[in-house]
């Protein structure tokens, strides 16, 4: 029984292009987060998703950054025209209902140089 | 201002010492959920607390709900090497119930031998 599966674990992207990172969340969860880490910040909270429904985005940029979490396939954190301040440590996690404990994915670490 | 106030934010102990971190907030929480981060991967669930003065074990740590549900405690015993890591407590305040967990800053713990 897999876990929550994040690819890729390491993305490096120029200024200007765009990142596209993925979340195939555990067998049997319907509810998807999208949290950011950076070591002065800790974990921000930036979407929350369930199947085909964007339920929460107010953590997350209204500019260059988008979510979906289609009805197959794997939940997208997208950003456009990446800068240097999105270089951070991108986690998702996924929970069978609200209020149950999350699991979270290993993470993308997204460098922009 | 961080809805979630973790002490202290980083401990460094030999092995076999005691130790006590806090989690503290202004708001009521239906529930706080305390996990463990190790460097390069992904926050796991340690547990959940739900019920206020609620104390739960987990082998060497005991962790506590606070009576008025605002904070929590996770005490360690006889610290390993094992324990190091970045403790962080989370949670969904009653007044925003049905959102996704909010996560404080983190205590980094270093056990060494």
């Amino acid at each position: 029984n897999a876990g929550v599966m994040q690819n890729p674990r390491h993305l490096v992207r120029r200024r200007g292009q765009e990142a596209r990172l993925r979340c195939s969340p555990m067998k049997g969860h319907s509810h998807v987060y999208w949290y950011r880490q950076l070591p002065e910040e800790g974990l921000k909270f930036m979407v929350y998703l369930q199947k085909e429904n964007i339920i929460d985005e107010s953590g997350m940029p209204k500019e260059r950054f988008s979510a979906e979490f289609p009805k197959e396939g794997p939940s997208i954190l997208r950003i456009q025209q990446v800068v240097r301040g999105d270089s951070a440590a991108y986690f998702c996690a996924s929970s069978p209902a609200q209020d149950i404990g999350y699991t979270f994915g290993s993470g993308t670490r997204l460098t922009v140089v | 201002t961080q809805l979630l106030e973790q002490s202290p934010q980083f401990l460094s102990i030999q092995e076999g010492e005691n130790l006590t971190v806090y989690c503290n907030s202004s708001s009521v929480f239906s529930s706080l959920q305390w996990y463990r981060q190790e460097p390069g991967e992904g926050p796991v669930l340690l547990v959940t607390v739900v019920t206020g003065g609620e104390v739960k074990k987990l082998k060497r740590l005991t962790f506590q709900f606070g009576d008025a549900r605002k904070d929590s405690s996770l005490h360690i015993t006889a610290a390993q090497t094992g324990d190091t890591g970045l403790y962080l407590c989370a949670g969904a305040p009653v007044e925003q119930a049905g959102t996704a967990l909010i996560f404080g800053k983190g205590t980094t713990l270093s056990v060494s031998s």
